[in-house]
Parts: structure tokens; C-alpha cells; sequence
């Protein structure tokens, strides 16, 4: 099966600077990238995702990006603000297949402010 | 309200005791999914559900059983609880092609 690596486990950044969170998968077949948010107490929730055919996705602050030759991808944080503190998740999945998704191992963000 | 709901929220349970874990959907996907959350091993999947009469093992399936009762209901049981089953569950909906969407988990504690 996949099998997602997800670097670094912890990061701390100082507000207004930017925060990169990698991921590497082992299936080249894998097609969609979802990231996932989880704030304390609250289940993950989706905030970027890229799909293959896409070598890079941006929405306001957040951008990802994907090399399909490399089997990784990554989420780029800029101007980062302290409501931006969470565990950040990467996924990788088949789509059209069972649509199982494959989790990486969390990156928990601190944005001192 | 919440698209995806699970009862309990936290839940304390001894060694031994059978539990169950619910979760419902107003979203109306077909797929629903519970996971497993640990502190550095990420999401890992106990089971998954395409439809009311389909029922899949995840990864980490021993100890654990589900039943579909309906489309938008999926609930998680654990017979015989052990210590290493303290954990955050979440339960999760998707249709074919989409991301996945979480409820707010339960926090669940076996002494």
C-alpha cells in the first residue's frame, strides 16, 4: 500500500515569516494531495488540495505544491498568523479506486506571535 | 449544526467492557470511513463503508467490528476493550472523488 512521510513533526515560526511542511509518498499512482487542518478538540478539516495533473495550487496565504517525478509535495504558509497554530496533515489517494486516503504523520505549526 | 456528529465525545471505559462508538451524517455521502489518531502515527484506518450493505477492514482492523445501519449512520464497536485502544477516533464521510470530511472525534480511555 502507500505510504505517506510527512517532515518536519513539529515547527515553529515567528509570526509574518513562512512555513513549509513536506511530504513524500511511495505510490506513483497516487493522484490527489489533500492537507488537512486539525485545530485542539476539533476534527481535520480541509484547506488545500492538488491533484496531479497540477504542478501547484495557491489560495490567499496557502499554496501547495506537487513533483509528480520526485513523489512529493508540499504546503507553503505565507505571512503566517498566530490563528494559523494547528497540526497540519498531508494525504495522498487513488482516486476512482476506493478513494482510500493514506495520512501522513502531522506537523504541529506554532506562529509565536 | 454538524455535518458529521459523533457520540460520545469522551468516553472512559475498564478492560473487558464492549462500547460503541456512533457517528451520523447530514452531508449525504455514500462513503463512510472511521479513523484512528495517535500522538506521531498520525490517521491510521480501522474500517471504511462505500454503501449500506458494504463493509471494508482498514489497516488496523483486529479488535475492532462497524455496522451500517443506514446511509448516514456508521457506528464503531470495540467487544472486548483493551489499554492500547485509548485513542481519538474520528469518523469520516466522502463521495467518489472528493476529500474526505471529519466530525470532532471521540476521545476514548480504557483503564
Amino acid at each position: 500500500g502507500e505510504n505517506v512521510e510527512q517532515h518536519p513533526s513539529t515547527l515553529s515560526v515567528q509570526e509574518g515569516d513562512s512555513a513549509v511542511i513536506k511530504c513524500t509518498y511511495s505510490d506513483s499512482a497516487s493522484n490527489y494531495f489533500p492537507w488537512y487542518k486539525q485545530e485542539l478538540g476539533k476534527g481535520p478539516q480541509l484547506i488545500i488540495d492538488i491533484r496531479s495533473n497540477v504542478g501547484e495550487k495557491k489560495d490567499q496565504r496557502i499554496a501547495v505544491t506537487l513533483n509528480k517525478t520526485a513523489k512529493h509535495f508540499s504546503l507553503h504558509i505565507t505571512e503566517t498568523q498566530p490563528e494559523d497554530s494547528a497540526v497540519y496533515f498531508c494525504a495522498a489517494s487513488l482516486e476512482n479506486t476506493g478513494n482510500q486516503f493514506y495520512f501522513g504523520t502531522g506537523t504541529s505549526l506554532t506562529v509565536i506571535p | 449544526d454538524a455535518d458529521v456528529t459523533q457520540t460520545p465525545r469522551n468516553r472512559i471505559t475498564k478492560t473487558g467492557k464492549r462500547i460503541m462508538l456512533e457517528c451520523s451524517q447530514t452531508k449525504g455521502h455514500d462513503r463512510m470511513y472511521w479513523y484512528r489518531q495517535d500522538p506521531g502515527l498520525g490517521l491510521r484506518l480501522i474500517y471504511y463503508s462505500f454503501d449500506v450493505k458494504d463493509i471494508n477492514k482498514g489497516e488496523i482492523s483486529d479488535g475492532y467490528s462497524v455496522s451500517r445501519q443506514a446511509q448516514a449512520k456508521f457506528s464503531l464497536s470495540l467487544e472486548s476493550a483493551i489499554p492500547n485502544q485509548t485513542a481519538l477516533y474520528f469518523c469520516a464521510t466522502s463521495d467518489p472523488g472528493s476529500p474526505l470530511h471529519f466530525g470532532n472525534g471521540t476521545r476514548l480511555t480504557v483503564t
